[in-house]
This record gives structure tokens, C-alpha cells and sequence, in this order.
């Protein structure tokens, strides 16, 4: 079954790095693009960054662009997220995900269990 | 950005009632409009894309409908099971893709 498996979170000072892994199995990696959505403590979801399936093309939010860096590898079914100067509002659980709607409006839609980041000196 | 309004922020039915979710964009996105929910302590779960196309899986009491700037979700037979934050998604004009703040749904 499809699987998606984040890794990386943890506890960071303000200003700190810290880089999450996505890893992926159970689907054809290489033709997916591939998501990140974060959802801080007890608030809504919030699309962070994607990478095209071959990884031609990568978009950021406005809050995380310069700060943060998507990339793939496909022959290791993996994805990860660098983030650099993070922010205390940048504390939240970080999802990998396929997407179905921009994926051109599909059902095949799969998430991760998500990682926590908590930014805090 | 596409912002996304959702309303109400809470809903509270008995069971067996049907819940009305509107989700409103400050665009058009056309039919490029996805419902997730998300129960308490779980992953996002898509129900509806393409504005009213059911997921794979997803009972047929859920529902959705809605074109341009107006959408809605509607849960028909309300079930204790269905206590969840419901999300609107657009995917018409991205990056950003972008969220409704939710609404969440409680039964009485």
C-alpha cells in the first residue's frame, strides 16, 4: 500500500536548521509530484512547498521562500525539506503528501503522519 | 493568492441530520476545489474533488457541489463517525495552493 514516511522533526533553536525527509513506497514515485503542508498546534492546513514529479520545477509559499529548500531523488523514493532561519511560526506538524487535486484532479491523494517541528529557544 | 472562506466555523447537529459546509473563494477556481477532513488526531483525508467528484472510498451520504466562488459540502445522515474539521482546497491558480480555515463539525 502507499506509504509515506516523514522523518527529521524535533525541537530548534530560532535562527537554526533543520532538515525533514519524506520517504516513499508503494506507488510509482517518479510520476508524482510531491507536497509539504504544515498545520500548526490546533490551527488549519497550510501548503508549504511541492516539487514537480521529475523535480524540474519547485514553488514555495511566500512565508518560507529563501528560508526553505524542496528537493527528490527518485532512486531512492525519498523527498526532503531544508529549512534554514526558522521561526517560532514555523512550529508545526510538517505532512509530505501526494496531492490529488494538483495532480489535475485525481482520488489518489495520500499523506504521511507528519513530523513536528517546534521552533523554541 | 486564492483566499478561501469557509463558514461556519462550527456546526452542531443531532445525529441523523444533514450538515450544509460552504466554502467561498475571492476567485473563480472553476471546479478545481477539493474537500478533505480531518478527524481529531488524524491525517487529512480527501472526500471530494473536481468540486463534487467522491474519492475513492468515500460513503455517498458526503456530497459536493458548486462551481467558480461558491462551493459546498453536505454530509447527509449526520454519523457520530463524521466528527471532524472539514477543509476546502483550490488547486485552479497555484502556487499557492490554498486552504479554508475549516469548519468544524460536532455533534450534539
Amino acid at each position: 500500500q502507499v506509504q509515506l514516511v516523514e522523518s527529521g522533526g524535533g525541537v530548534v533553536q530560532p535562527g537554526r536548521s533543520l532538515r525533514l525527509s519524506c520517504a516513499a513506497s508503494g506507488f510509482n514515485f517518479n510520476a508524482y509530484g510531491i507536497h509539504w503542508v504544515r498545520q500548526a498546534p490546533g490551527k488549519g492546513l497550510e501548503w508549504v512547498a511541492a516539487i514537480l514529479f521529475d523535480g524540474s520545477k519547485k514553488f514555495y509559499a511566500d512565508a518560507v521562500k529563501g528560508r526553505f529548500v524542496i528537493s527528490r531523488d527518485n532512486s531512492k523514493n525519498t523527498m526532503t525539506l531544508e529549512m534554514s532561519s526558522l521561526r517560532g511560526d514555523d512550529t508545526a506538524v510538517y505532512y509530505c503528501a501526494v496531492l490529488g487535486g494538483p495532480a489535475g484532479g485525481s482520488s489518489f491523494d495520500h499523506w504521511g503522519q507528519g513530523t513536528l517541528v517546534t521552533v523554541s529557544s | 493568492e486564492i483566499v478561501m472562506t469557509q463558514s461556519p466555523v462550527t456546526l452542531s447537529l443531532f445525529p441523523g441530520e444533514s450538515a450544509t459546509l460552504s466554502c467561498r473563494a475571492r476567485q473563480s477556481v472553476g471546479s478545481n476545489l477539493a474537500w478533505y477532513q480531518q478527524k481529531p488526531g488524524q491525517v487529512p483525508r480527501l472526500l471530494i474533488y473536481g468540486a463534487s467528484a467522491r474519492a475513492n472510498g468515500i460513503p455517498d451520504r458526503f456530497s459536493g457541489s458548486g462551481s467558480g466562488t461558491e462551493f459546498t459540502l453536505t454530509i447527509s445522515g449526520l454519523q457520530s463517525e463524521d466528527v471532524a474539521v472539514y477543509y476546502c482546497q483550490q488547486y485552479n491558480n497555484w502556487p499557492p495552493l490554498t486552504f479554508g480555515g475549516g469548519t468544524k463539525v460536532e455533534i450534539k
